[in-house]
């Protein structure tokens, strides 16, 4: 079993959905979660960064971590066709020296 | 804030050739970067960790005279595949660290003939 597993998708929902993105994980070090975006033969970007348990907010994203139940998620409002990409969680425990573990990537296509 | 370079973004190689990838952290010092490989519709490997002014860790499986990691200062470290192959042809993607996380470099597509 993956320490962080992660639906691969696709995931295919019209614009203007909200869309929900899921990590599962096993490891009860780890601290930090992280949503990375990655468009097509490119590198991952950073969209969403927390510690701990709890939500975040920025725009039209929403992380949410839950430690009790080794769940976080990633909530994109009003989707539109720009926010098809794979996204990757990303986690790490408090002293790993930026270190991460990734999920697999969850492909996402909105559809105009 | 936080930007990660790579160069080159493309290269065309001939098998047996060594190619060197440049990652630079633009406008802040890492002491720590690490290099990933990436095949299609996969997530990230991570092949190596590279400490400013030390020698690389690299993973359970990668060569290590095989790709060639030098950080030379806080803001650069270059990988270079030595003696490519076909096989080596794939994406490769560098991160620098910033505080708590990191941040990735835009990746640079290998192809070996």
């Amino acid at each position: 079993q993956k320490e962080v597993e992660q639906d691969p998708g696709p995931l295919s929902v019209p614009e203007g959905a909200i869309v929900s993105l899921n990590c599962t994980y096993s490891n009860s070090a780890f601290q930090y979660f992280m949503w990375y975006r990655q468009y097509s033969r490119k590198g991952p970007e950073l969209l969403m960064y927390t510690y701990s348990s709890g939500n975040k907010e920025d725009g039209r994203f929403t992380a949410q971590v839950d430690k009790s139940s080794k769940y976080i998620s990633l909530f994109i409002r009003d989707s539109q066709p720009s926010d098809s990409a794979t996204y990757l969680c990303a986690m790490r425990e408090n002293n790993a020296g930026n270190m991460l573990t990734f999920g697999g990537g969850t492909r996402l296509m909105v559809k105009p | 804030g936080a930007v990660v370079s790579q160069h080159p973004s493309w290269v065309i190689c001939k098998s047996g050739t060594s190619v060197k990838i440049e990652c630079r952290s633009l406008d802040f010092q890492a002491t720590t970067m690490f290099w990933y490989r990436q095949f299609p519709k996969q997530s990230l490997m991570l092949m190596a960790t590279s400490n400013e002014g030390s020698k690389a860790t690299y993973e359970q499986g990668v060569e290590k005279d095989k790709f060639l990691i030098n950080h030379a200062s806080l803001t650069l470290s270059t990988l270079t595949v030595t003696s490519a192959h076909p096989e080596d042809s794939s994406f490769y993607i560098c991160s620098a660290t910033a505080p708590d996380t990191q941040y990735f470099g835009p990746g640079t597509r290998l192809t070996v003939l």
